[in-house]
């Protein structure tokens, strides 16, 4: 099966500094990836769309220039977390899709970063 | 945008018996309707899924039906065992973008 992977599977950080998340895509191209984040007992909540080559499309709520999304190849997407604080700190796992497939609803999910702020 | 709603929110069934997880969904245009597992700290697994053409989907002892008249769905597990256990998401999604919207999560439990 499809195979994404995420860079760091753990960080913590000083209140005020940024955190770069990368997720691969290992054996497919993605034409799409999703960047969602988690809390403890909670749901996934989806932040963003990233399609290659575009600026990323933001769910309601999300700051654009807090959590920052760049798609600059069809295997790789970052997450930047700008001047995190401690309420940044959460589980934040991306997801991959290739409309190219047969199951271009399917999504294949990366292991997550677990993020701590101090 | 879609809205996805799940209950129970916590189950707990002697091992053996089934569970039945059921969730309703908001926009008549999804189309893709995923069911994850997740453990703690891992990423979510697809257990099983199903598209509006069809109503029912069996794997072995997990089975999805669909209503597509009535907006909802459930999951099925027969012949439930202790690795059952773990947080169930249900998901709907649509062509349209190819978001996967999440239930809030039910947290199933196994009696021994």
């Amino acid at each position: 099966g499809a195979v994404v992977s995420q860079h760091p599977s753990r960080v913590i950080c000083k209140s005020g500094t940024s955190v770069k998340i990368e997720c691969r895509s290992l054996d497919f191209q993605a034409t799409t990836m999703f960047w969602y984040r988690q809390f403890p007992k909670k749901s996934l909540m989806l932040m963003a769309t990233s399609n290659e080559g575009s600026k990323a499309t933001y769910e309601q709520g999300v700051e654009k220039d807090k959590f920052l999304i760049n798609h600059a190849s069809l295997t790789l997407s970052t997450l930047t977390v700008t001047s995190a604080h401690p309420e940044d700190s959460s589980f934040y796992i991306c997801s991959a899709s290739n409309r190219g497939t047969s199951s271009y609803n399917e999504q294949f999910f990366g292991p997550g970063t677990r993020l701590t702020v101090l | 945008g879609e809205n996805v709603e799940q209950h129970p929110s916590t189950l707990s069934v002697q091992e053996g018996d089934s569970a039945v997880i059921k969730c309703t969904y908001s926009d008549s245009a999804s189309n893709y309707f995923p069911w994850y597992k997740q453990e703690l700290g891992k990423r979510p697994q697809l257990i099983i899924d199903i598209r509006s053409n069809v109503g029912e989907k069996k794997d072995q002892r997990i089975a999805v039906t669909l209503n597509k008249t009535a907006k909802h769905f459930s999951l099925h597990i027969t012949e439930t065992q202790p690795e059952d256990s773990a947080v169930y998401f249900c998901a709907a999604s649509m062509n349209r973008d190819d978001k996967i919207i999440f239930g809030k999560g039910t947290r199933l439990h196994i009696l021994p």
